[in-house]
C-alpha cells in the first residue's frame, strides 16, 4: 500500500516569510509525528499526534511553529517568520497508534527547506 | 531523559567484510530499541527493533542486532556488507514514559569499498 507522502519534497523561501509543509499519513494509522533533520542537531522530534487527543507539542523549538491534523489523517506543519537556523529536512511518520510506544514509526521522504 | 549515542561517525568497510555499528541508550529500565537505516535522498526505514525476549533480533536485508542489558548496547551487525549498505545508520529509543517520541542518535554513516 501507498506509504506516507510529504510535500513539497523541496523549498526555497526567503527569511522572514511563512512556510506550510505537508504530510499524508498511511492510511488507517492514527498517530502522527513530525521530526527535523539538519546538520547540527541531527534527528529531533518535533511534534506528535495521536486520535483526538491533545498533541504533544513538547519538541517545537519556538513559537513560530505549530502543526495541525485535520480529520485525524493529514497534518500541516507551519513555519511562521522562517530564519536561517529552519533550514533542515523535516520528516513525518505515521503508526497504527495501538500499541504506544512499540509501534513501529514509518517514514516519509521528507521535505528539504532552505531558508535563504 | 533518555539519550543514545552512536560513537563511530564514520566507518568504512571493504564489500564483503563484517559490519558492527555500536550503539549504547541511557535510560534506566529497557526502552523499545530501533535501528533505521536513511540511503542519500531517501526516508528513514526500519531495519529491525526489540521489546522484550530473545536478546538477538533479525531484521531485513540480512541485519541482525543484540540486546545487552549489562552493558546499555543494542549493536547492530551484519556478516557480509554488499555496496548497497552504503548509507547512514540510525539507532532510537522510545519510553513509555517519553511519550511514544523516538530519540535518535547521531547516526553513522557508512562506506563500503569495492
Amino acid at each position: 500500500g501507498a506509504g506516507v507522502s510529504q510535500s513539497p519534497s523541496n523549498k526555497v523561501t526567503e527569511k522572514g516569510k511563512d512556510v506550510e509543509l505537508r504530510c499524508d499519513p498511511i492510511s488507517g494509522h492514527t498517530a502522527l509525528y513530525w521530526y527535523r533533520q539538519s546538520l547540527g542537531q541531527g534527528l529531533e522530534f518535533l511534534i506528535y499526534f495521536q486520535g483526538n487527543s491533545a498533541p504533544d507539542k513538547s519538541g517545537l523549538p519556538s513559537d513560530r511553529f505549530s502543526a495541525e491534523r485535520t480529520g485525524g489523517s493529514v497534518s500541516t506543519l507551519t513555519i511562521q517568520r522562517t530564519q536561517q537556523e529552519d533550514s533542515a529536512v523535516y520528516l513525518c511518520a505515521s503508526s497504527l497508534g495501538e500499541r504506544g510506544a512499540s509501534d513501529t514509526q514509518y517514514f516519509g521522504p521528507g521535505t528539504r527547506l532552505t531558508v535563504l | 531523559a533518555q539519550s543514545v549515542t552512536q560513537p563511530d561517525i564514520h566507518i568504512t568497510v571493504s564489500e564483503g567484510a563484517s559490519l558492527e555499528l555500536r550503539c549504547n541508550y541511557s535510560y534506566g529500565a529497557t526502552p523499545y530499541l530501533f535501528w533505521y537505516v536513511q540511503s542519500p535522498g531517501q526516508g528513514l526505514q526500519l531495519l529491525l527493533k526489540y521489546f522484550s525476549g530473545d536478546t538477538l533480533v533479525q531484521g531485513i536485508k540480512g541485519f541482525e542486532a543484540e540486546f545487552k542489558r549489562s552493558q546499555s548496547s543494542f549493536n547492530l551487525r551484519k556478516p557480509s556488507v554488499h555496496w548497497s549498505d552504503a548509507a547512514e545508520y540510525f539507532c532510537a529509543v522510545v519510553t513509555e514514559d517519553g511519550g511514544n517520541k523516538l530519540t535518535f542518535g547521531g547516526g553513522t554513516r557508512v562506506l563500503v569499498k569495492p
